[in-house]
């Protein structure tokens, strides 16, 4: 079935620097793909939408100049944490869809997730 | 979009029938709802989504009412393994956002 990864896992880095993570749909092209945060014991906040060739959509309140989205090819999305601080360690989660033809059907994949943690 | 309601959280015994309602009673025609679940610090795991018909795959089963305003997860024999926050999804069309609600605590006891 379809897959979508993530990488890394897990990354700790020092307060001030940058963070990428990647997310990769393995044997689809994903036309859409959106980023989620979510901290302990809450559910998944959507941070922005991003589509294939054109600027991401942010949600109310996520700063775009800090979490910086590229969604240069139909396989590959990358969000860059910039200018990192503690109270950016969260779990990151991107979801990839697969549009099956047909109207709203849109396949639906998560990737495994990548847990940051900022010193 | 469409928001879903849950209830926070519900309790099974082990080898029962698990029954996940949702409410969605702002759902329009074409959209889709769909159901995953998430156990600790992993990604959502897709279960089962369904339009109008109700559906069953090998994981479970998806009640649709006729006015489309509700559904219902059914886990057939709940194991350990179950116990995850299952979230109850309704999907616009491609591009458009998607969120989360609150999802349900599932705790499967033996």
């Amino acid at each position: 079935g379809a897959v979508v990864s993530q990488h890394p896992s897990w990354v700790i880095c020092k307060s001030g620097t940058s963070v990428k993570i990647e997310c990769r749909s393995l044997d689809f092209q994903a036309t859409t793909m959106f980023w989620y945060r979510q901290f302990p014991k809450q559910s998944l906040m959507l941070m922005a939408t991003s589509n294939e060739g054109s600027k991401a959509t942010y949600e109310q309140g996520v700063e775009k100049d800090k979490f910086l989205i590229n969604h240069a090819s139909l396989t590959l999305s990358t969000l860059t944490v910039t200018s990192a601080h503690p109270e950016d360690s969260s779990f990151y989660i991107c979801s990839a869809t697969r549009p099956s033809g047909r109207v709203n059907t849109g396949e639906l994949f998560f990737g495994e997730g990548s847990r940051l943690t900022v010193l | 979009d469409a928001k879903t309601t849950q209830p926070p959280s519900m309790d099974c015994a082990e080898g029962r029938a698990a029954n996940l309602p949702c409410n969605h009673s702002t759902i329009s025609g074409n959209e889709y709802v769909y159901w995953y679940r998430q156990i600790h610090s992993q990604g959502p795991q897709y279960i089962i989504h369904g339009l109008k018909n109700n559906e069953t795959n090998e994981m479970a089963s998806l009640i649709i009412t006729e006015d489309r305003k509700s559904s219902t997860l059914i886990l057939p024999h709940a194991t350990l393994r179950d116990t995850a926050v299952y979230y109850c999804i309704v999907f616009l069309r491609s591009g458009s956002r998607l969120t989360f609600g609150e999802g349900t605590q599932l705790t499967v006891n033996p």
